[in-house]
């Protein structure tokens, strides 16, 4: 059974970079399928910020596609997104998930998802 | 960006209860549509895909019905473990979108 599990800091000064990883155990990464970042902001809707399949491919949500690099580690079976020049609207619960064999497929897995506070 | 509309935000029921909420999407998503359930400080859980297709191991007192705009989900006879907030997300179009959530509790 897939299971993952985001990291990274929970704490992000205003202007610098989020960055954050998603550990994958029980699949690889190279089997195949697509592998997103969702965000919710308190008291907001869930966000898509992007996807990548194994191949490094990627795509984003255009209001966040500047500012978003998703990559794909298949060695450590982990993929990660940054997200530079951040502000308090990107304070959120970051969450990753597991697509299918193409982008336009239901997550099928989620992981726990995590709290960033970006405050100075 | 297609929409995507949910209602009611939150509902009240009972143990036994029959539950249904709707998702309405701004402009024809065919079938491409899925079913989430969130509990508190859980991760959100695959219950429904392609509108209507029940995901492997889900109770089948959950369903979901529709095309094109107009989408339900109804719970049949509302159990305890069911307490939490549900979603729908359309992935016929990107930007994948979701809707606002329903959060369900008793009464």
């Amino acid at each position: 059974q897939v299971q993952l599990q985001e990291s990274g800091p929970g704490l992000v000064k205003p202007s610098e970079t989020l960055s954050l990883t998603c550990d994958v155990s029980g699949y690889s990464i190279t089997s195949g399928y697509y592998w997103g970042w969702i965000r919710q902001p308190p008291g907001r809707d869930l966000e898509w910020i992007g996807s990548v399949h194994h191949s490094g491919g990627t795509s984003d949500n255009p209001p966040l596609k500047s500012r978003v690099t998703i990559s794909v580690d298949t060695s450590k079976n982990q993929f990660s997104l940054k997200l530079r020049s951040v502000t308090a609207a990107d304070t959120a619960v970051y969450s990753c998930a597991r697509h299918g064999p193409t982008i336009l497929d239901p997550f099928d897995s989620w992981g726990q998802g995590t709290l960033v506070i970006v405050s100075s | 960006d297609f929409q995507m509309t949910q209602s009611p935000s939150s509902l009240s029921a009972s143990v036994g209860d029959r539950v249904t909420i709707t998702c309405q999407a701004t402009q024809d998503i065919d079938k491409y549509l899925s079913w989430y359930q969130q509990k508190p400080g859980r991760a959100p859980k695959l219950l429904i895909y392609d509108a209507s297709n029940l995901e492997t191991g889900v109770p089948s007192r959950f369903s979901g019905s529709g095309s094109g705009t107009d989408f339900t989900f109804t719970i049949s006879s509302l159990q305890p473990e069911d307490i939490g907030t549900y979603y729908c997300q359309q992935y016929d179009h990107l930007p994948l979108t979701f809707g606002g959530g329903t959060k369900v509790e008793f009464k």
